[in-house]
């Protein structure tokens, strides 16, 4: 059993907005913004798309945005594009332990 | 541009000690935090544990008594051992450069994938 808690599927048509959240607790989502978000194509290493809770790194398209509320995390991908097809993975810093992920939610473009 | 590649036998048999390497290409240790994350297959992302450049180690308390990681800057590379394997240790192990040992992952190996069995 992951940490924090993700949704195990998500969907959306090309050009909408999906969102996947990703729930945790005060020592974890809700006591810190570092908050991660990665993308996992079939075969390969994650790749890194949201850092401390809405920050884009380089290269990473403006589709892709994060925010948080309280114990809960969240990732918005707009525009979808069969592109975005993938597994999301949720990471956030936990103090003593102190890296923790969320299950991983596969996003499926229709 | 910085590049990470594990390395280490692809099949290691029950109660042995798996050993992987990560080399660290176009850039150095130095000022990062350098984790080791597993995959088992079909599933999610776990956390192992991670290695300062200055050997300062801090693991996942569900392994704690089973790794070991260590960091050589001379050879810019950083080490784990897992002992007393069982099959339930079978996935793909990744390193991945942390610049504040806070989650945030921006560079990843290919990974590799070892397999425990007799």
């Amino acid at each position: 059993q992951s940490a924090l808690t993700q949704p195990p599927s998500a969907s959306g048509s090309p050009g909408q907005s999906v969102t996947i959240s990703c729930t945790g607790t005060n020592s974890d989502v809700g006591g810190y913004n570092y908050v991660s978000w990665y993308q996992q194509n079939p075969g390969k290493a994650p790749k890194l798309m949201i850092y401390e809770v809405t920050k884009r790194p380089s290269g990473v398209p403006d589709r892709f945005s994060g925010s948080k509320s309280g114990n809960t995390a969240s990732l918005t991908v707009s525009g979808l594009r069969a592109e975005d097809e993938a597994d999301y993975y949720c990471s956030s810093y936990a103090g003593s332990i102190p890296v923790v992920f969320g299950g991983g939610t596969k996003l499926t473009v229709l | 541009q910085v590049q990470l590649h594990e390395s280490g036998p692809g099949l290691v048999k029950p109660s042995e000690t798996l050993a992987l390497t990560c080399t660290v290409s176009g850039g150095s240790l130095s000022s990062f935090y350098w984790s080791w994350i597993r995959q088992s297959p079909g599933k999610g992302l776990e956390w192992i544990g991670y290695v300062y450049h200055t050997g300062i180690t801090n693991y996942n308390p569900s392994l704690k008594s089973r790794v070991t990681m260590s960091a050589d800057t001379s050879k810019n590379q950083v080490s784990l051992e897992l002992n007393s394997v069982t099959s339930a240790d079978t996935a793909v192990y990744y390193c991945a450069r942390d610049n504040m040992g806070a989650s945030n992952f921006d560079y990843w190996g290919r990974g590799t994938l070892v397999t425990v069995s007799s």
